[in-house]
Formats: structure tokens, C-alpha cells, sequence
């Protein structure tokens, strides 16, 4: 049992360049999410999704992307890299008693 | 709309003092709770959760909060701080499909 896996763990974008961050889980969860954290700022929800096929937008959804065609995994798109995009991306999946599982996270430079 | 406020964005106890972490919320119906604790160049990890049970939860590492609706608050506290508990601390709130984050506080314990 992996629990939340995400990969890769470390990338550097040039601006404007594009990429998938990857993220699975082997709990069977239908609620999975996807999180920046900025230092200072906490965790902001960007896209969140309550089972296959349905995803809806968090706080701070502007400049990526979001499918969900299985329950295991739940990839985030980033086009157009900026620079504000430099952040660690969190992915997490919930359970039936609102337990959110946490992966290691991704984190991302944009030069 | 939920949300969360940690009073003070670092705190510094001596070992073997009393840990008190501050946690205030807003929702328009019965929350869930939770703390986070985030250790360095790590994902966050369940410290204990607040459900509509019993008013004070029990967790992990010897923590433990208590939901006061009359005062909006859910304040993490430990007798004894110890070197081990240094990390930074995340208070969150979940009242539907998605949850809300604080800005988190930096513990640091003193020798």
C-alpha cells in the first residue's frame, strides 16, 4: 500500500514551457486534491475532484488544468509556466471520514 | 465560506514547557477539524481530527485540542514540548467537498 505517490519530486521550467505533474493513490479514495504552498502562505486548494470524471476548481485554479479519468490518478497540467508558478504542489486524497493523505510533493521552479 | 486563522506565525517554547497553538475558524455549519503537522521537506501528516464527537480529540505525539464553538477555536496543546515536536504546524477546516487551510505556524523548541 503506497498510500499518495507523486512524481517527479523536483523540476525546473522555463517560462512559458508546459508539464504534467503526476499524482496516484492505491486507497480506492473517490476525493482526491490538488494543493500549492507558498512559505508564509499555507496550503492553497487549486483543483479538487469527488470521484472519476468530475473535477471543480479551489481557490487559486488560474493557470492549470485538471482531469481525472480514473479513481487512482488525478494529473495536474500546468501550461504557460510563469514564474509565480514557483511553489512545492501537493497532492492529497481524502477518506470517508474527511482524513486527508498527504503526498510528498513536487517541488517546481519556473525560470 | 469556511476558514482559518492560526494566531502567530511562530512560536518558540523551552524543552519540557507547554505547547499552545491557536486555531480560530469560520463555517456556516458544524465543521470537521484538523491539524497537519509538516515536518521539513515533507508532506503534511494527521495529527489529530475533530469530528462532532467528543469535544476534546486526542492525538498523536501526546497533542491533543479542544472544540469550543462558542468561541470558534480548536487550540492545539502539548504538556511537554519536545525537541522532536519542532516543525511547522497546520490548522485546517472542512465543511464540504474541499478544505481550507491556516498560514501555519513554525514551532521551534529551545533546548
Amino acid at each position: 500500500n503506497a498510500g499518495v505517490t507523486q512524481t517527479p519530486k523536483f523540476r525546473i521550467l522555463k517560462i512559458g514551457q508546459s508539464m504534467t505533474l503526476q499524482c496516484a493513490q492505491d486507497m480506492n479514495h473517490n476525493y482526491m486534491y490538488w494543493y500549492r504552498q507558498d512559505p508564509g502562505m499555507g496550503l492553497k486548494l487549486i483543483y479538487y475532484s469527488v470521484g472519476a470524471g468530475i473535477t471543480d476548481k479551489g481557490e487559486v485554479p488560474n493557470g492549470y488544468n485538471v482531469s481525472r479519468s480514473t479513481t487512482e490518478d488525478f494529473p495536474l497540467r500546468l501550461e504557460l509556466a510563469a514564474p509565480s508558478q514557483t511553489s512545492v504542489y501537493f497532492c492529497a486524497s481524502r477518506d470517508d471520514s474527511y482524513e486527508q493523505y498527504f503526498g510528498p510533493g513536487t517541488r517546481l521552479t519556473v525560470t | 465560506a469556511q476558514s482559518v486563522t492560526q494566531l502567530g506565525s511562530h512560536v518558540s517554547v523551552s524543552e519540557g514547557a507547554l505547547v499552545l497553538l491557536r486555531c480560530n475558524y469560520s463555517s456556516s455549519v458544524p465543521p470537521y477539524l484538523f491539524w497537519y503537522v509538516q515536518y521539513p521537506n515533507q508532506g503534511l501528516q494527521l495529527l489529530l481530527k475533530y469530528t462532532s464527537a467528543a469535544t476534546l480529540v486526542k492525538g498523536i505525539n501526546g497533542f491533543e485540542a479542544e472544540f469550543k464553538k462558542s468561541e470558534t477555536s480548536f487550540h492545539l496543546t502539548k504538556p511537554s514540548a519536545h525537541m522532536s515536536d519542532a516543525a511547522e504546524y497546520f490548522c485546517a477546516v472542512s465543511e464540504g467537498n474541499d478544505m481550507r487551510f491556516g498560514a501555519g505556524t513554525r514551532l521551534t523548541v529551545k533546548p
